[in-house]
């Protein structure tokens, strides 16, 4: 069974600064790899997608992941914070066989100072 | 419609009672999925429906929960004699179906939710 571990429940950046969001993952098969994103009073959409190809891949509002096999892991990176990129971020798994549920981590709250 | 549909957006409900959260999908989409969101739990997996497959009902927390997809669409998850700890925001989402390691819109669209309320 797949599993999403998102490190930290809270970061903390200030305007300009590197994002870095930590997504690791357990599955027994090769995984689809996703990161969505929660604005405030808002529901969920997603942020982007791995699924096969490229291990980079590139999402909205300048956010991209990579997808490191050998670690398990999908980190999430924006070079340059924003104050509208406040919102809590959730990782999540499938595997790429038919007929799994995505299973999503804890979530990761990310608040963006002045 | 465009998007997946949740109703009701707020439900109110004394402890005890039955409740019935209702999803209707995107037209076409084949799996849908049922979440309960809490403060500090994340999006935990409740129940997910493939087509014509039996449906993954491992994240069901107890046999209070329950849920069908009638036609292969619209969605209803119901929870008997509902309790405090059942007060969550309820999320349904739906994709298309994924085949053989096809990538074939496997991401997932979700609905605003039901906020439930158990007094």
């Amino acid at each position: 069974a797949q599993s999403v571990t998102q490190l930290g429940s809270h970061v903390s950046v200030s305007e300009g600064a590197l994002v870095l969001l930590r997504c690791n993952y357990s599955s027994s098969v090769p995984p689809y790899l996703f990161w969505y994103v929660q604005y405030p009073n808002q529901g969920l959409q997603l942020l982007l997608k791995y699924t096969t190809g490229a291990t980079l891949v590139k999402g909205i509002n300048g956010f991209e992941a990579e997808f490191k096999k050998s670690e398990t892991s999908f980190h999430l990176t924006k070079p340059s914070a924003h104050m509208s990129d406040a919102a809590e971020y959730f990782c999540a798994v499938s595997d790429n066989q038919a007929g799994t549920a995505l299973i999503f981590g804890k979530g990761t709250t990310l608040s963006v100072s002045s | 419609g465009a998007g997946v549909s949740q109703s009701p957006s707020n439900k109110v409900t004394e402890k005890g009672k039955d409740v019935e959260l209702r999803c209707d999908p995107i037209s076409g989409h084949t799996a849908l999925y049922w979440y309960r969101q809490s403060l500090g739990q994340g999006l935990e997996f409740l129940i997910y429906f493939q087509g014509n497959s039996a449906p993954d009902k491992s994240g069901l927390p107890s046999d209070r929960f329950s849920a069908e997809r009638t036609g292969g669409s619209v969605s209803t998850l119901t929870i008997q004699r509902t309790q405090q700890e059942d007060s969550a925001v309820y999320l349904c989402a739906s994709s298309l179906y994924h085949s053989g390691g096809l990538s074939v819109g496997t991401e997932a669209f979700f609905g605003q939710g039901t906020r439930l309320t158990v007094v």
